[in-house]
């Protein structure tokens, strides 16, 4: 069966600097996601995107934040600069379609911790 | 905000019980969601359910929605323990399509 994959499974990194995230969505998915979940507590939206663009983001994506479909299959989240309270799991998820009551099918997630 | 809430937060039985999470949420829905999380990894996709349905099963899985009380509940029979894991509810909204979750029930269950 098809999944969502993510690399790498976790990440240790110092403030201030640059982390991008990595996820292959499902191949024949045209929607992409990204949520975070700081530990504890409850998994929240990021951003989606669709057509090479971002489609919808939360206030918690801002400018520090970005997203890039480099290529066919890969699906990236870029941390220009982080800080302590960045440090959270990162879910990717695709879906095959927008809101035509469509599943979305998470990946396994990068457990960042800026120090 | 849309979130969804769980309840209980946290369930603890016995191997063989049957249990019972809710879900409750704010606003109009197109459909909801059941999530499993084991400890410290990803979501796993356990079941949808759309706004026009009332109730839908899956193996050992459960699920009801009340659009008029804006709530839904997971039921899982027969437990294991390898169901030990938290369990989330996500919603759509009517616009936009990023899931809003909730805050989870942790399940415990005793061999």
């Amino acid at each position: 069966e098809p999944e969502v994959t993510q690399t790498p499974s976790h990440q240790v990194t110092q403030m201030g600097q640059e982390v991008i995230l990595r996820c292959v969505p499902i191949s024949n998915h045209l929607y992409f996601y990204w949520y975070r979940q700081i530990l504890g507590q409850k998994v929240e939206f990021l951003v989606s995107f669709y057509n090479n663009e971002i489609s919808e983001k939360s206030e918690i994506f801002d400018d520090q934040f970005s997203v890039e479909r480099p290529d066919g299959s890969n699906f990236t989240l870029k941390i220009r600069s982080t800080k302590l309270e960045d440090s959270a799991m990162y879910f990717c998820a695709s879906s095959r379609n927008r809101r035509d009551q469509e599943t979305q099918y998470f990946g396994p997630g990068t457990r960042l911790l800026v120090l | 905000s849309q979130q969804g809430e769980e309840d209980p937060q946290a369930l603890s039985i016995q191997e063989g019980e049957n249990a019972t999470m809710n879900c409750s949420y704010k606003t109009s829905i197109n459909n909801l969601q059941w999530y499993r999380q084991n400890s410290g990894r990803g979501l796993v996709h356990l079941i949808l359910i759309r706004s026009n349905e009332r109730e839908k099963h899956s193996g050992r899985l459960r699920v009801t929605l009340d659009t008029s009380k804006k709530s839904s509940s997971l039921l899982i029979t027969a437990s294991r323990a390898a169901d030990t894991a938290s369990y989330f509810c996500a919603t759509d909204a009517n616009t936009g399509n990023q899931f809003y979750f909730g805050t989870g029930t942790s399940l415990t269950v005793i061999p």
